[in-house]
């Protein structure tokens, strides 16, 4: 198995401009979490899926976040407009399913600097 | 809300030293716990885990971690490091009651000087 891949795997963009990240879980795995990491935060989870749906959005910074899973192959995670301090790596992870003692597996992340 | 925490940001010391690593959490219903390791470069793979019986869970590379229900803690522990150990080490707990959520701490950034 390829592993959960993301891409792109580096992203420089000005401000204002649209980002989409993309992750592409293990093939089977039913649960799919995008996580941020930044010096100064750590590792936030911003939202999980359960098989395709979205349970938990409570970590999404605001209205400019936007993340989908149109089916249970590929998600994407979309910041418009980007701004200087969403510049973080972001990781992807899945798990086989809803449960808590699944142990998950991450994507290389997809590194974002907006100017 | 719930939260985990982990006391050391940074820490650096020699080879063949003795490393533990405090993590802390608030929630108080049973819990499920993990310890992920983040090389430089790499991304988040399992260190250990930890879901019911014997509190003392031994993971990959040496690794151990004690749960200690009355502390809330899950400290992370290797009795002799190598340079290779160089990490950011993320202490992760998810409460059962919360579905497949997982929390991470802030991560504690370790540096074995050779």
């Amino acid at each position: 198995d390829a592993g959960v891949i993301q891409s792109p795997r580096h992203e420089v963009t000005e401000m204002g401009q649209e980002v989409t990240l993309r992750c592409k879980p293990i093939s089977g795995h039913n649960s799919l979490f995008w996580y941020r990491q930044t010096m100064m935060r750590g590792l936030e989870l911003l939202i999980y899926f359960n098989n395709n749906v979205p349970i938990d959005d409570s970590g999404m910074p605001e209205d400019r976040f936007s993340a989908k899973m149109p089916n249970a192959s590929f998600s994407t995670l979309k910041i418009q407009p980007s701004e200087p301090r969403d510049s973080a790596v972001y990781f992807c992870a899945s798990t086989p399913g809803p449960s808590g003692a699944n142990v998950l597996t991450f994507g290389a992340g997809s590194r974002l600097t907006v100017l | 809300a719930q939260s985990v925490s982990q006391h050391n940001h940074h820490v650096i010391l020699s080879e063949a030293a003795s490393l533990e690593l405090g993590c802390n959490y608030s929630y108080g219903g049973t819990v499920n716990l993990f310890w992920y390791v983040q090389y430089p470069g790499q991304h988040l793979q399992l260190l250990l885990k930890y879901f019911s019986g014997d509190p003392l869970v031994k993971g990959i590379k040496g690794f151990e971690a004690e749960f200690i229900k009355s502390k809330f803690s899950f400290n992370l522990r290797k009795p002799s490091v190598q340079w290779s150990d160089t990490a950011e080490y993320f202490c992760a707990v998810n409460p059962k009651a919360a579905g497949n959520k997982l929390t991470f701490g802030g991560g504690t950034r370790v540096l074995v000087k050779p």
